[in-house]
């Protein structure tokens, strides 16, 4: 059974700093890993999808890293702004049949202007 | 649509009731699914529908939990007789199984409170 873990549960950061958030998963076997924004009351936004075959993705500000074998992904956030704070959510899926996603708990970032 | 869209957006209910909840899809995602997050938890698949194909009922945590979905369209999720643990916000995605790579889309989930 996948098990994913995210590191920091929370984050607290002036803005302008770069941000990581770390998220670990028991499972290597995935087809891809999503990097999900939630914000409080929200649904989730998707932020990068990163395939196995890959090492990282990037969009704008946010570059996601994939070490499939160690069972680790990285999200980088540059130049962290107020408006970037929510909660980060990573979610493997598996390959094979079945499409589910596997959540971690979440990184809850607050950027302090 | 533009996006995945549920209702109602805030369902209050007394235990012991059923309700529904309803999911319209992306437009042409032929994948749809249901989560579940409960206050202060992690998400948590519920059920997964694929085309025709049988849906991936293994999330679901108990028999009083069913969905249906028509063709690729709406889905809805019934929970019968709910308890206060069923007190959720019900998450709803979808997703195409061609091109791009499965990436599931959410909608703004149905946040279920049950007295």
């Amino acid at each position: 059974k996948q098990e994913v873990t995210q590191i920091p549960a929370a984050l607290s950061v002036p803005e302008g700093e770069n941000l990581v958030l770390n998220c670990s998963f028991t499972d290597s076997a995935i087809y891809n890993l999503q990097w999900f924004r939630q914000d409080p009351g929200k649904g989730l936004t998707s932020l990068l999808l990163i395939q196995s075959s890959q090492r990282e993705q990037t969009s704008g500000r946010l570059n996601a890293s994939l070490d499939k074998s160690s069972g680790r992904s990285t999200l980088y956030i540059a130049a962290s702004q107020p408006g970037d704070s929510a909660t980060y959510l990573c979610a493997p899926k598996m390959g094979g049949a079945g499409n589910k996603l596997t959540f971690g708990g979440g990184t809850r970032v607050l950027v302090k202007p | 649509g533009a996006g995945v869209s549920q209702s109602p957006s805030n369902k209050v209910t007394e235990k012991g009731k059923d309700v529904e909840l309803r999911c319209d899809p992306i437009s042409g995602h032929t994948a749809l699914y249901w989560y579940r997050q409960r206050l202060g938890q992690g998400l948590e698949f519920l059920i997964y529908f694929q085309g025709n194909s049988a849906p991936d009922k293994s999330g679901l945590p108990s028999d009083r939990f069913s969905a249906e979905r028509t063709g690729e369209s709406v889905s809805t999720l019934t929970i019968q007789r709910t308890q206060q643990e069923d007190s959720a916000v019900y998450l709803c995605a979808s997703s195409s199984v061609t091109g791009g790579g499965y990436e599931q889309y959410f909608g703004p989930g149905t946040r279920l409170t049950v007295t």
